[in-house]
């Protein structure tokens, strides 16, 4: 399998808090995608990093890559209840998205 | 207009039946995408359309087909599924499929039983 894995598998933080996410992947990349799934419902697209960057900001989100590591984490700063949800690394290769195992983060209110 | 949209919503079907399920983006997109989603599982790649034409097969069961009639719409055909086929099954485009990498937009899925 060329499945990622992430870590933690979980996580339970407290509102304003940071959660920080880890992912590794197997193969080499064009680019390495983090999407966000709320319960039973389709994904949704949070950022993207290509491979020659190293570190990327969009909004509360974080996410930083090291290809000689073949790995990735995603920090979300002051967080809130409504980012309760499941987390996915999304790697890209040349012919599809292989996507990491997922992280479960609930923000307790 | 960035929706993907699916339907049914949910399926429940016995394993003697046909039914399909469809997909519709108005993005312009040229690739579309099939996968299968178990409980707290991520996404796996069944099929990629590429220009309406089917690229990859991810070794899926026959009694799964995919179809695309369109630029527009993706429909997966199913018969004679098996239990074990209950999932969530979510369809998603992207502007082009292959070197790019490109951002995909995803449907809400459809919650197919298998009785």
């Amino acid at each position: 399998s060329q499945q990622g894995e992430e870590d933690p598998q979980a996580l339970s933080i407290q509102e304003g808090e940071n959660a920080t996410m880890n992912c590794s992947y197997k193969t080499s990349i064009n680019n390495l995608q983090w999407y966000r799934q709320n319960s039973g419902r389709g994904l949704v697209h949070l950022i993207l990093i290509r491979s020659n960057e190293r570190e990327k900001h969009s909004g509360r989100l974080r996410v930083t890559l090291d290809t000689s590591k073949k790995s990735s984490s995603l920090l979300i700063t002051a967080s809130r209840a409504a980012d309760t949800a499941s987390y996915f690394c999304a790697a890209s290769g040349r012919r599809a998205l292989t996507f990491g195992s997922g992280t479960r983060l609930q923000v307790q209110p | 207009d960035t929706e993907v949209t699916q339907t049914p919503k949910h399926l429940v079907m016995g394993m003697t039946n046909k039914k399909s399920l469809k997909c519709e983006q108005h993005m312009g997109h040229r690739a579309m995408y099939w996968y299968k989603q178990k409980a707290k599982k991520p996404p796996e790649l069944m099929f990629v359309y590429s220009y309406e034409k089917l690229s990859i097969n991810e070794s899926v069961p026959s009694r799964f087909s995919p179809e695309c009639p369109n630029s527009s719409l993706l429909n997966l055909h199913l018969h004679a599924l098996q239990p074990e086929d209950s999932a969530l099954y979510l369809c998603a485009s992207s502007q082009v499929w292959g070197l790019a990498g490109d951002t995909q937009y995803f449907g809400p899925g459809t919650r197919l039983t298998v009785l």
